[in-house]
């Protein structure tokens, strides 16, 4: 059956450093794949799309990098600040465009 | 622009109690969502709508209903409430479908307790 899977444990850093995030899938071939950020009691907040024939994603301290052979994402925070800690989601399109989300990874940056 | 808003916010309800929870976006989306969020379980699908007067089922609709009489409103029901239905509700609304779009708006989420 199809699975997405991120790291179920807690990812504590300290301020600065970067930190990375995995997600990894089975059973799919995606288009594309999306990473969100949710805060305690809000609703995820889209942070990036790559898309199949793209290796690596930019915006800003953020980088997604995509492998379709090993089917995986990662993630990077780069000189990352306690604001970024959250936990932040990776999504799949399923068929229909219906996306399909990861269980999540909390982030702890710790000052 | 409001986004994607959520009524109420929060919710007990006793087993057999039914109720509705509405949500509504102001960016003229075509596309909206309902999903569930279970502890350590991600965001699950319940329904969601492609445009105004079409529904259609997702991961786990069980015991859900939904209804898009207007392109801006996407109302979820339970009709018979039941303790596994605890959970909190997200809302999310996309211009098109995910894969020509790059990116879902979601709601701030109803917490929802049954008893």
């Amino acid at each position: 059956s199809q699975k997405i899977e991120q790291n179920s444990e807690a990812l504590n850093i300290q301020e600065g450093k970067t930190a990375t995030l995995t997600c990894n899938y089975t059973n799919y071939s995606p288009a594309y794949l999306q990473w969100y950020r949710q805060d305690p009691g809000r609703g995820p907040v889209f942070l990036l799309l790559i898309r199949e024939n793209e290796k690596e994603k930019r915006k800003e301290r953020l980088k997604v990098t995509f492998d379709t052979t090993l089917k995986q994402s990662l993630f990077h925070i780069t000189a990352s600040q306690p604001a970024d800690s959250a936990t932040y989601l990776c999504a799949l399109v399923h068929q229909g465009g219906k996306l399909i989300f990861g269980q999540g990874t909390e982030l702890s940056v710790k000052p | 622009n409001a986004g994607v808003t959520q009524t109420p916010k929060f919710r007990v309800l006793k087993t057999g109690q039914s109720m509705t929870l509405l949500c509504a976006q102001d960016m003229n989306h075509e596309y909206m969502y309902w999903y569930r969020q279970d502890p350590g379980m991600g965001l699950r699908l319940i329904h969601y709508s492609v445009g105004e007067g079409t529904t259609a089922k997702g991961e786990v609709p069980d015991g859900y209903n939904v209804s898009r009489l207007k392109k801006q409103n996407f109302l979820l029901g339970l009709e018979s409430a039941a303790p596994s239905q605890t959970s909190v509700y997200f809302c999310a609304s996309s211009p098109v479908d995910a894969v020509s779009t790059d990116t879902q708006y979601f709601g701030p989420g109803t917490r929802l307790t049954v008893l």
